[in-house]
């Protein structure tokens, strides 16, 4: 079975300051990817960034990177030099490939940031 | 930059209405997707495509269906709507890139039944 974990209901960040958003997932299949996905508050989905799980460096793009550590399944999500608008849920998801290819979510993390 | 269009935004509709949530893109993608989410929730999908004439029911299980006779539209209907449901109807398209399979998604459609 598939299993994408975020533990972090909500988080809040200083303005300018690095946040951390944790992510562990479950899967049995070699072949899998991991996503980051942002939902401001008009609802749409905006995909953030993507790690393939032979991909052996961490992701990065802009302002955001994906802490990938295989062995202890997490893909967190860090977000450098937070701005206001980054205020949003945040979403992980994965991919499987013996599931279909079909994406699992997690729950989300809410984050503020504070002026 | 994904064009994957969703209308309408929001939806006010009483009970025992049929209605169509539209969605169509403009990517050429293959692979196309109805999410449901419930306010501050997780994502459940409950329907997705391969391509044409292809239709497959998600995980969570809906009253509603889907038909895809073009690539490029995907829409999604309720033959007779409930408060139940009322939610938020979110669609995707995903194109294999690099190995990647991302899926972009629409701006959602905001459901209400009453």
């Amino acid at each position: 079975a598939q299993k994408i974990t975020q533990t972090q209901p909500g988080m809040f960040v200083q303005e300018k300051e690095a946040v951390t958003l944790d992510c562990t997932y479950d899967t049995s299949d070699p072949s899998y990817g991991l996503f980051w996905y942002k939902q401001p508050s008009s609802g749409e989905m905006i995909f953030l960034i993507y790690q393939g799980s032979y991909d052996q460096q961490n992701a990065t793009e802009g302002r955001y990177s994906l802490n990938f550590q295989k062995a202890r399944k997490s893909a967190n999500l860090v977000i450098s030099a937070s701005q206001l608008g980054d205020s949003a849920m945040y979403f992980c998801a994965m991919r499987a490939r013996t599931a279909g290819n079909q994406f699992y979510f997690g729950t989300g993390t809410s984050l503020t940031v504070i002026p | 930059e994904a064009d994957i269009y969703q209308t309408p935004r929001y939806l006010v509709i009483g009970t025992g209405k049929k209605i169509t949530l539209e969605c169509s893109q403009t990517m050429g993608h293959d692979k196309m997707y109805w999410y449901q989410q419930d306010p501050g929730m997780e994502l459940h999908l409950i329907h997705y495509s391969y391509g044409v004439n292809s239709t497959e029911k998600g995980d969570l299980s809906s009253e509603s269906t889907v038909s895809r006779i073009r690539t490029e539209h995907f829409p999604l209907t309720l033959e007779s709507a409930r408060p139940s449901h009322t939610s938020q109807y979110l669609c995707a398209s995903s194109e294999l890139r690099t190995g990647a399979n991302i899926q972009y998604f629409g701006a959602g459609t905001r459901l209400s039944v009453l």
